[in-house]
């Protein structure tokens, strides 16, 4: 089983609709969470840092981290054709874990006008 | 300027020739990656440096030799590459606390695209 699980879609929606992406891991010690952002040619964009179970919100995003269920969420409400990316999730033990992040394959995402 | 930088953005080399790949981060980060992204598949970590000094390489092929000549910049040398190194080559960098990353995020430049010949 990957550590890091990620549907790599892709997934259309229309503009402003509400946006779900989701990824499942393993690792029960993984308590530090991301998302990032990766345009065509570009390198990905830290998005949304969180710590152990919770939510976050920033703007029209928000970081959803359910750790008995080993699953963590972002939700992109009011989709925007700029929010047309690659979304990744990473995460990291934290303390004593190396360097590594784990990261998901990524979900391609279209938001159509 | 702010961030990562990383140059040349596209790079077309044969399978013989010698090219170096380098980054720049204006975060006053401690710790930089060398990262290979294929298409379908998570981001690989090559190597890892901290404090100048390379903590990891994950069974990275000889043909590819790291530099971190300081904290602010970051070399990746590439020699005899083979058709399946073509990819995008990521630079990232982190903070540390306490001597180590502890979760720190890291923050990505805009990479290399590398075509072999």
């Amino acid at each position: 089983q990957k550590e890091v699980e990620q549907d790599p879609g892709p997934l259309s929606v229309p503009e402003g609709a509400i946006v779900s992406l989701n990824c499942t891991y393993s690792n029960s010690a993984f308590q530090y969470f991301m998302w990032y952002r990766q345009y065509s040619r570009k390198g990905p964009e830290l998005l949304m840092y969180t710590y152990s179970s919770g939510n976050k919100e920033d703007g029209r995003f928000t970081a959803q981290v359910d750790k008995s269920s080993k699953y963590i969420s972002l939700f992109i409400r009011d989709s925007q054709p700029s929010d047309s990316a690659t979304y990744l999730c990473a995460m990291s033990a934290g303390s004593n874990s190396g360097y590594a992040l784990n990261f998901g394959k990524g979900t391609s995402l279209l938001v159509t006008p | 300027e702010t961030g990562v930088t990383q140059t040349p953005r596209h790079l077309v080399m044969g399978m013989t020739n010698k090219k170096s790949l380098k980054c720049e981060q204006h975060l006053g980060h401690n710790a930089m990656y060398w990262y290979k992204q294929s298409a379908k598949k998570p981001l690989e970590l090559m190597f890892v440096y901290s404090l100048e000094e390379r903590v990891e390489n994950n069974s990275v092929p000889s043909r590819f030799s790291p530099e971190c000549p300081n904290s602010s910049h970051l070399f990746l040398h590439l020699h005899t590459l083979q058709p399946e190194d073509s990819a995008l080559y990521l630079c990232a960098s982190s903070p540390m606390t306490g001597g180590a990353p502890n979760g720190q995020p890291q923050h990505f430049g805009d990479g290399t695209r590398l075509s072999i010949l």
